[in-house]
């Protein structure tokens, strides 16, 4: 079965520093990858997926992640973080090609300091 | 584009009593939905999944009997949790997929609904 494992729970970064949100996947096939942000009390947002291609993925707000194969990591990344990047950060992987199940890891909540 | 909405933001009940969350998919036709529960600073678990027209599909651990979804349109999911106790308390977030969309296109995550139980 697939799992996705976020080994910090909280990373804490000065506005204006590049910031990274790790994140590790365990799958038999190939993976679909994604990341969603959340905000308090809210659903969660969709920043970016990696299917096939390049591996490195943009997506929303500046916000980007590279695949590694090797490594079996999908780290999310931004060159330079804002206070209000300060959310919950879901990185979630599906197995097979057409079924639908997303698995979620525990969530890594990212603290950006003026 | 691609936006879900859930009704209500928020609810309070007392135990024993049913509550009814809808999803709706806004601006697109959503044959496949999704629902979660979201327990404080934890991830979110998916409880079943919600196809137009046919019987949910529940994970495991999870009481069909407790918490019933009804799928009766390409753009509205309903999650009934019965008989409520505390312990149901938590916030429930739905997501839908677009019909027709690749399988491997993104879903699309309504606000959530906050549900506290006497």
């Amino acid at each position: 079965a697939q799992s996705v494992a976020q080994p910090e729970d909280q990373v804490n970064v000065a506005e204006g520093n590049p910031l990274t949100v790790k994140c590790t996947y365990s799958v038999s096939g190939n993976p679909y990858l994604f990341w969603y942000v959340q905000y308090p009390n809210r659903g969660l947002q969709f920043l970016l997926k990696y299917i096939t291609g390049d591996n490195l993925v943009k997506g929303s707000y500046g916000f980007e992640a590279e695949f590694n194969k090797s490594q079996t990591s999908f780290h999310l990344k931004k060159p330079s973080a804002l206070v209000s990047d300060s959310a919950l950060y879901f990185c979630a992987v599906r197995e097979v090609p057409g079924f639908q199940k997303l698995v979620f890891g525990t969530g890594t909540r990212l603290l950006v300091s003026p | 584009g691609a936006v879900v909405s859930q009704h209500p933001s928020w609810v309070i009940c007392k135990s024993g009593t049913s509550v009814k969350i809808e999803c709706r998919s806004l601006d697109f036709q959503a044959t496949t939905m999704f629902w979660y529960r979201q327990f404080p600073k934890q991830s979110l678990m998916l409880m079943a999944t919600s196809n137009e027209g046919s019987k949910a599909t529940y994970e495991q651990g999870v009481e069909k009997d407790k918490f019933l979804i009804n799928h009766a349109s390409l753009t509205l999911s309903t999650l009934t949790v019965t008989s409520a106790h505390p312990e149901d308390s938590s916030f429930y977030i739905c997501s839908a997929k677009k019909t027709g969309g690749f399988p491997y296109n993104e879903q699309f995550f309504g606000p959530g609904t906050r549900l506290t139980v006497l």
